[in-house]
C-alpha cells in the first residue's frame, strides 16, 4: 500500500530561522499533498496543500514544494516564531482514484526557541 | 472550532469492555473519517464513510467497527478493549471525498484510556 515517509521526526530552530520538513511518497498516482499542524492537545488543522500540477505554493511565511519526479514534497517555514511550535504532518492522496483517504506521515515535532 | 463534534471528550474504561465514540460532521459534509493517534504516533487511518457507505478501510482491527447513519453522524465501536487501545481518536469530515477542494476538518478528538 501507499507509504509516506517524513523527516526529521524532531526539529529545533531558533526564532527567526527557517525550518524545512521533507516527505517522500511511493504512489506515483498521488496528486494531492496537504500539510497539517497539530498543536499540543488540539486537533490537526490544514495549513497548506498542493496539487500535483503545481511545483510550489506560498502562503505568507509558509511554502510547499513538490518534486513529482523524485516523489517528494517539502514544507518550508520562514522567519519562525514560537507559535509555530507544533507537530506537522504531511499526507498524500490519489484524488479521484480508488483510494479515498489521506495517508499521513509520522509527523515532525517542531520547536522554535525564543 | 471546525464544526465537527465528538463525544465524549474523555473516556476511561477497563480491559475487555466495549465503548462507542460518536462523531457529528460539519453541516453539509458527506464523508466521515476515523483516525487513531497513539502517544508519539502519527495519525493512523481507520475507516471512511461516504453518505452512509463504507468507502475505504485502513488499519482497523476486527474488534473495531463503525457505521454512518442516515443523518450522517458516525459511531466507532471498540470492543474487547486492550491496554494498547488507549489513544486519541479523531473524527474528520469533508464535503466529498478528501482531496482538492475537499479539505478534511478534524473534530476535537476523544481520549480513550483503558485501564
Amino acid at each position: 500500500g501507499e507509504n509516506v515517509e517524513q523527516h526529521p521526526s524532531t526539529l529545533s530552530v531558533q526564532e527567526g530561522d527557517s525550518a524545512v520538513i521533507k516527505c517522500t511518497y511511493s504512489d506515483s498516482a498521488s496528486n494531492y499533498f496537504p500539510w497539517y499542524k497539530q498543536e499540543l492537545g488540539k486537533r490537526p488543522q490544514l495549513i497548506i496543500d498542493i496539487r500535483s500540477n503545481v511545483g510550489e505554493k506560498k502562503d505568507q511565511r509558509i511554502a510547499v514544494t513538490l518534486n513529482k519526479t523524485a516523489k517528494h514534497f517539502s514544507l518550508h517555514i520562514t522567519e519562525t516564531q514560537p507559535e509555530d511550535s507544533a507537530v506537522y504532518f504531511c499526507a498524500d492522496l490519489n484524488y479521484g482514484g480508488s483510494q479515498g483517504n489521506l495517508i499521513f506521515g509520522k509527523g515532525t515535532k517542531l520547536s522554535v526557541k525564543p | 472550532d471546525s464544526g465537527v463534534t465528538q463525544t465524549p471528550k474523555h473516556l476511561i474504561t477497563a480491559t475487555g469492555q466495549r465503548v462507542t465514540l460518536r462523531c457529528s460532521p460539519r453541516s453539509g459534509d458527506l464523508s466521515v473519517y476515523w483516525y487513531q493517534q497513539s502517544l508519539d504516533q502519527g495519525l493512523q487511518f481507520l475507516i471512511q464513510y461516504y453518505n452512509g457507505e463504507e468507502r475505504a478501510k485502513g488499519n482497523i482491527l476486527e474488534r473495531f467497527s463503525a457505521q454512518q447513519f442516515p443523518d450522517l453522524h458516525s459511531e466507532l465501536n471498540l470492543s474487547s478493549l486492550e491496554l494498547g487501545d488507549s489513544a486519541l481518536y479523531f473524527c474528520a469530515s469533508s464535503v466529498g471525498l478528501a482531496g482538492v477542494g475537499h479539505e478534511q476538518f478534524f473534530g476535537p478528538g476523544t481520549r480513550l484510556t483503558v485501564l
